[in-house]
């Protein structure tokens, strides 16, 4: 079975401060996603990696950025959180290439992220 | 207008009866289809994709018309074990990939 780990499951942080959210796979993807899902909104592209040290933006980059130094870990970062960055956040993976597709998508249980 | 488009819901439906409901979707090069399945603060997982020609897992049924553009899921039979959100996917290629996903319909089985 696919085993997509995130790190923290509830946080609670500050405006302003720094926060990382951290996604671990074990299936040797060569794609991983981090999405946000907020309430009557579809989910949302924030970034993806098709490899590593390679990030592309998705549909809602603006207030991130990632990191992505090994093949099974990317990191969410949210270099100076914001009220309106609440939201849950979900890290998924995927085959790369042409087994890419949206059947293929494997998420992490997410994060919930208040922002005070 | 939203890409991907479902009534949010909830459906509150009895246990046993059937229920459906559509997706509809604005790109006509849209090219996959796909029905995920949500449970309250748990991650998607991929309930069943949806094919031209329409297809059945178990009580669970998927159509595509691509005429109207929209997708649709029935449940037959409801288990309370069903309740749920139903998120809608659409999948196309235009100038890259894109994977667009519907807000969900959320379901309700009552005993």
């Amino acid at each position: 079975d696919v085993k997509v780990t995130q790190s923290s499951r509830y946080l609670v942080k500050r405006t302003g401060e720094k926060v990382f959210l951290e996604c671990v796979q074990d299936m040797d993807h060569e794609n991983m996603f981090w999405y946000r899902q907020d309430p009557g909104l579809g989910l949302r592209l924030i970034y993806f990696s098709y490899d590593v040290k390679m990030k592309e933006k998705g549909d809602i980059p603006e207030g991130y950025s990632v990191s992505r130094e090994k093949k099974e870990r990317f990191s969410l970062i949210l270099e100076s959180a914001s009220t309106n960055q609440t939201s849950m956040y979900l890290c998924a993976s995927s085959p790369g290439g042409s087994t890419y597709s949206g059947n293929t998508i494997y998420f992490g249980e997410g994060s919930w992220l208040t922002v005070v | 207008r939203k890409e991907v488009e479902q009534d949010p819901g909830p459906f509150n439906v009895p246990e046993g009866a059937t229920v459906a409901f559509n997706c509809t979707y604005s790109n006509s090069a849209s090219q996959s289809f796909f029905w995920y399945r949500q449970d309250c603060r748990k991650e998607p997982k991929l309930l069943m994709s949806v094919y031209s020609s329409g297809n059945e897992d178990g009580r669970f049924t998927a159509q595509l018309n691509r005429a109207s553009q929209y997708i649709s899921l029935l449940i037959r039979d409801s288990k309370l074990s069903d309740s749920a959100t139903y998120l809608c996917v659409v999948e196309f290629m235009d100038s890259n990939y894109q994977l667009i996903w519907g807000a969900g319909t959320k379901l309700i089985i009552k005993p």
